[in-house]
């Protein structure tokens, strides 16, 4: 069966960094996203990494292994309004995409 | 970024009525539209995906009867809720992609509807 592992919930403190990790299992892969989704909100994109490595864009980061099926998603310089669920997707070899059940990410002062 | 736009955000409907939510593709071709329901504190669970002029995929256990999907153009696909119950109550979420050349691209999120079922 398909399946994506990330943990349920990760506390961090303001100004610090924290890593949120995926794994995946999915008959076959054409991508991984990470989405940030506020209570109450639709998702919003992070990130699509489909080769190997790390993907920048500001405060967030996200890497991929294919070999691993792994992947991660890095937060540096954390503020209050980072807190939220972080949502790993992976698209498979029909381009359906698979959910984590996200992480919920709390930030402490 | 492309923009997706589901209407209505928020709905109140009485038991054994039937509610319809739209989603539109603002500024992109999507072919293939998801739909997604979200109970309060867990993840998104897919109920059905569409593709332009075709019938929809239902999950297991979501019924295409009760759920009834329409994706008659690039730029619009509708999920009616017929004989709503209370257990319906939820947030419904559309989101939009346009598969180009074999490539993936990101899913474009509606806003999200709340259902609310009396």
């Amino acid at each position: 069966g398909q399946n994506i592992d990330q943990p349920t919930e990760m506390t961090a403190t303001e100004g610090a960094i924290v890593q949120i990790n995926c794994t995946y299992q999915t008959s076959g892969f054409n991508g991984l996203f990470w989405y940030q989704q506020h209570a109450g909100e639709a998702p919003t994109f992070l990130s699509y990494n489909v080769l190997d490595g790390l993907e920048e864009k500001g405060r967030f980061s996200s890497f991929l292994s294919r070999s691993k099926g792994y992947s991660y998603l890095l937060l540096k310089e954390l503020q209050m309004k980072d807190s939220a669920s972080y949502l790993c997707a992976v698209t498979d070899s029909n381009y359906q995409l698979i959910w984590g059940a996200g992480t919920k990410l709390i930030i402490k002062p | 970024g492309a923009v997706v736009s589901q209407h209505p955000s928020r709905v109140i409907c009485k038991s054994g009525t039937s509610v319809k939510i739209e989603c539109r593709s603002l500024d992109f071709q999507a072919t293939t539209m998801f739909w997604y329901r979200q109970f309060p504190k867990q993840s998104l669970m897919l109920m059905a995906t569409s593709n332009e002029g075709s019938k929809a995929t239902y999950e297991q256990g979501v019924e295409k009867d009760k759920f009834l999907i329409n994706h008659a153009s690039l730029t619009l696909s509708t999920l009616t809720v017929t004989s709503a119950h209370p257990e319906d109550s939820s947030f419904y979420i559309c989101s939009a992609r346009a598969v180009s050349q074999g490539l993936s691209t990101e899913a474009f999120f509606g806003q999200g509807t709340r259902l609310t079922v009396v």
